[in-house]
């Protein structure tokens, strides 16, 4: 079955930047694409890129500047890496896999999400 | 970005009662909206695609509907396992952006 896990340090200092993996089960990344969206604690949700199937990516522009989402097919892996972090960057960050549908598609499976905190 | 204003916040609703979760869009998205279920330390489950196709295994007392800038997501017959956030999601224009959330609780 469809299965996304998140993984990486749950702490990062401030100014620092942050690596996350999404190892994916059960589909292909050359079939379909993995998008990375956060939420800080009990607030919403914010998509912060999307790297499509075939590999290009998209990233939100409030986001550009700071974030780079890549991926290792032979490994099922998408990766996350986010410079300059701040502590309004605590949040939970979660994998989901996208559609084609519309324009950004929507999320039809999605990671546990991992809590990573910005702090000295 | 497209602004997708949700309504209520919260809401609180007794067991069997039918509820209404309202999405109001900054502009025509087109039926391009998804509501999710999130329940309280888990991720969130897509629940309607397309503003009105139910994603499978969920349960047909949920439903959507809507058009242009209005959808609402209905649950008829509330059961307790349906205490939840709710987000409704638009993807007709990048990016895609998501409502603040509807936390139901029961009465």
């Amino acid at each position: 079955q469809v299965q996304l896990k998140e993984s990486g340090p749950g702490l990062v200092q401030p100014s620092e930047t942050l690596s996350l993996t999404c190892t994916v089960s059960g589909f292909s990344l050359t079939s379909y694409g993995v998008n990375w969206v956060r939420q800080p604690p009990g607030k919403g949700l914010e998509w912060m890129g999307t790297i499509w199937n075939d590999g290009s990516t998209d990233y939100n522009s409030a986001l550009k500047s700071r974030l780079s989402i890549s991926r290792d097919t032979s490994k099922s892996q998408v990766f996350l890496k986010m410079n300059s972090l701040q502590t309004e960057d605590t949040a939970i960050y979660l994998c989901a896999r996208g559609t084609t549908e519309g324009i950004g598609g929507y999320f039809d499976y999605w990671g546990q999400g991992v809590m990573v905190t910005v702090s000295s | 970005d497209i602004r997708m204003t949700q309504s209520p916040a919260s809401l609180s609703a007794s067991l069997g009662e039918t509820v209404n979760i309202e999405c109001l869009a900054s502009e025509d998205i087109y039926s391009d909206l998804a509501w999710y279920q999130q329940k309280p330390g888990k991720s969130p489950q897509l629940l309607i695609y397309n503003a009105n196709s139910l994603q499978n295994g969920v349960p047909s007392r949920f439903s959507g509907s809507g058009s242009g800038t209005q959808y609402s997501l209905k649950i008829n017959s509330l059961q307790s396992e349906d205490v939840a956030t709710y987000f409704c999601q638009q993807y007709n224009n990048y990016p895609p952006t998501f409502g603040g959330g509807t936390k139901l609780e029961l009465k």
